[in-house]
């Protein structure tokens, strides 16, 4: 059974650097998966922001490429997102997600962080 | 971009009822669509893939259809566990985009 679980600040100041990282366990990150972000403004619903596969391929969200890196980093079995250059309509709840190579479906989820961008 | 419509924004059911959810996609996506549950405060669930296999784990009562542009969800007998919201999904191009979301409440 697939984990992930989402870490990093809960709040970063207008204009700062957003940065999470998603910790996978029960499953190699070099396997046929793409490594997906997610989030959902408060009460709104789901954007997806970009994913990475293991061998550096990424697919972002054209909306947010300017602002937006994903990585990936085999030996710690993890990936990370940053956004920088955020504002207020940056908040939001942030997941960390596995999408199948085939398919398209999210099929495993982290519970999701909250970020909040405020002074 | 693909946009995703789906209605009703909201609907209000009884357990038992069976309820129809509709996405429709702003350009074709052949068999392309998925669904997802989610609960307040929780990750969305996957449910169906390719617009109508069902997930691992997801009973039968769920089902899906359509195809290019016009989709369902549909829940042939409403359960107390599947009061949530529940969102549609392209896969067929980058960006991935998502319905609105229709929440089904309780009558």
């Amino acid at each position: 059974q697939v984990h992930l679980q989402e870490s990093g600040p809960g709040l970063v100041k207008p204009s700062g650097t957003l940065s999470l990282t998603c910790a996978v366990s029960g499953g190699s990150i070099t396997t046929s998966n793409w490594w997906t972000w997610v989030r959902q403004s408060p009460g709104k619903g789901l954007e997806w922001i970009g994913e990475i596969f293991h061998t550096g391929n990424i697919n972002y969200n054209p909306s947010l490429k300017s602002r937006v890196t994903i990585s990936a980093d085999k030996a710690m079995n993890q990936f990370s997102l940053k956004l920088n250059s955020v504002t207020a309509a940056d908040t939001a709840v942030y997941y960390c997600a596995r999408t199948p190579l085939v398919g398209g479906l999210i099929d495993y989820w982290g519970q999701g962080t909250l970020v909040t961008v405020s002074s | 971009d693909i946009q995703m419509t789906q209605s009703p924004s909201s609907v209000s059911a009884s357990v038992g009822d069976r309820v129809t959810i509709t996405c429709r996609a702003s350009q074709g996506i052949s068999n392309w669509l998925a669904w997802y549950q989610q609960k307040p405060g929780k990750a969305p669930k996957a449910l169906i893939f390719g617009t109508f296999n069902l997930q691992s784990g997801v009973p039968s009562r769920f089902s899906g259809s359509g195809s290019g542009t016009d989709f369902t969800l549909t829940i042939s007998s409403l359960q107390p566990e599947d009061f949530a919201t529940y969102y549609c999904q392209q896969a067929n191009s980058f960006p991935r985009t998502f319905g609105g979301g229709t929440k089904v409440e309780i009558k």
